[in-house]
C-alpha cells in the first residue's frame, strides 16, 4: 500500500529537549516536504527537498532542521524545541514539486511545554 | 500577495443534500488549483487537480469548478454521506510551484 508513514504521531515533551520527528514514503517519491498546521492558519511549509541530498526552507524553516540522506526518508529535527513550536505536523510527497497530488502522513501532534 | 479565502468556515448539512464550498483566490501566476479533504485526525488527500484551462473536474460525487478569470473555485458535493464530514481545502498552486494552502471549510453532515 502506498503510504507516506510518520512517527510518532504524538509526543509530549520539554522546552530545549532535542527531538526528530521521521517521515517515510514507499512510492520513490523525489519530492518531499514538511509542513505544520495551526488553528486558523492554512497548512505552512516548513522544509522541502526536491530530491537526495537536495533541501530547502519553506516558509516558516525558524526552529527546524531536516536532513535527506536516503530518498524515502525526510526526518524533522527540532534541535531545541520552544512553545511556540507545539503544532499538527505534516509530512507529505509526490513525484515532483508541481502539478501533482502530495501524499501526506497522517501527522504528529507535538506538545512543548 | 498569494492569499486564498474560503467559504464558509463551517457548514452543517444533512445525509443525502448536496453542498457547494467556494475558494477565491489571488495566485499570480496561477498554475493549478487542488481541493483536499482532510478527516479528522488523518492528513488531506487529493480530491481533484485542474489546470487553468479546465472548467470542471469530477471525482465521483465532488464536482470542481474553476475560473481563472475571476480566479474562483467550487467544491460541489452530491448526495452527502456521513463520511464527507471532513475539512476541505482550496490549495492554488503558482507557477513557481508554491501551494498556498487554504484555512479549509469545516463540513459536518447529520443523519
Amino acid at each position: 500500500e502506498a503510504q507516506v508513514t510518520q512517527n510518532p504521531r504524538y509526543l509530549i515533551t520539554v522546552t530545549g529537549k532535542k527531538l526528530t520527528v521521521t517521515c517515510s514514503q514507499n512510492m520513490n517519491h523525489e519530492y518531499m516536504s514538511w509542513y505544520r498546521q495551526d488553528p486558523g492558519l492554512g497548512l505552512r511549509q516548513i522544509y522541502y527537498s526536491m530530491n537526495v541530498e537536495v533541501t530547502d526552507k519553506g516558509d516558516v524553516p525558524e526552529g527546524y532542521k531536516v536532513s535527506r540522506k536516503e530518498k524515502r526518508n525526510f526526518p524533522l529535527i527540532l534541535e531545541s524545541p520552544s512553545p511556540n513550536q507545539t503544532s499538527l505536523y505534516f509530512c507529505a510527497s509526490s513525484h515532483r514539486q508541481g502539478g501533482q497530488p502530495q501524499h501526506f502522513g497522517d501527522g504528529t501532534r507535538l506538545s512543548i511545554l | 500577495k498569494n492569499q486564498v479565502e474560503q467559504s464558509p468556515q463551517s457548514l452543517i448539512i444533512l445525509e443525502g443534500k448536496n453542498c457547494t464550498l467556494q475558494c477565491n483566490y489571488t495566485v499570480s501566476p496561477f498554475s493549478n488549483l487542488r481541493w483536499y479533504k482532510q478527516d479528522t485526525g488523518r492528513g488531506p488527500v487529493s480530491l481533484t487537480i485542474m489546470t487553468f484551462s479546465e472548467n470542471t473536474k469530477s471525482n465521483g460525487r465532488y464536482t470542481a469548478t474553476l475560473d481563472a478569470d475571476t480566479k474562483q473555485s467550487s467544491l460541489h458535493i452530491t448526495a452527502s454521506q456521513l463520511s464527507d464530514s471532513a475539512s476541505y481545502i482550496c490549495v492554488p498552486q503558482a507557477r513557481t510551484d508554491k501551494l498556498i494552502f487554504g484555512t479549509g471549510t469545516r463540513l459536518q453532515v447529520f443523519p
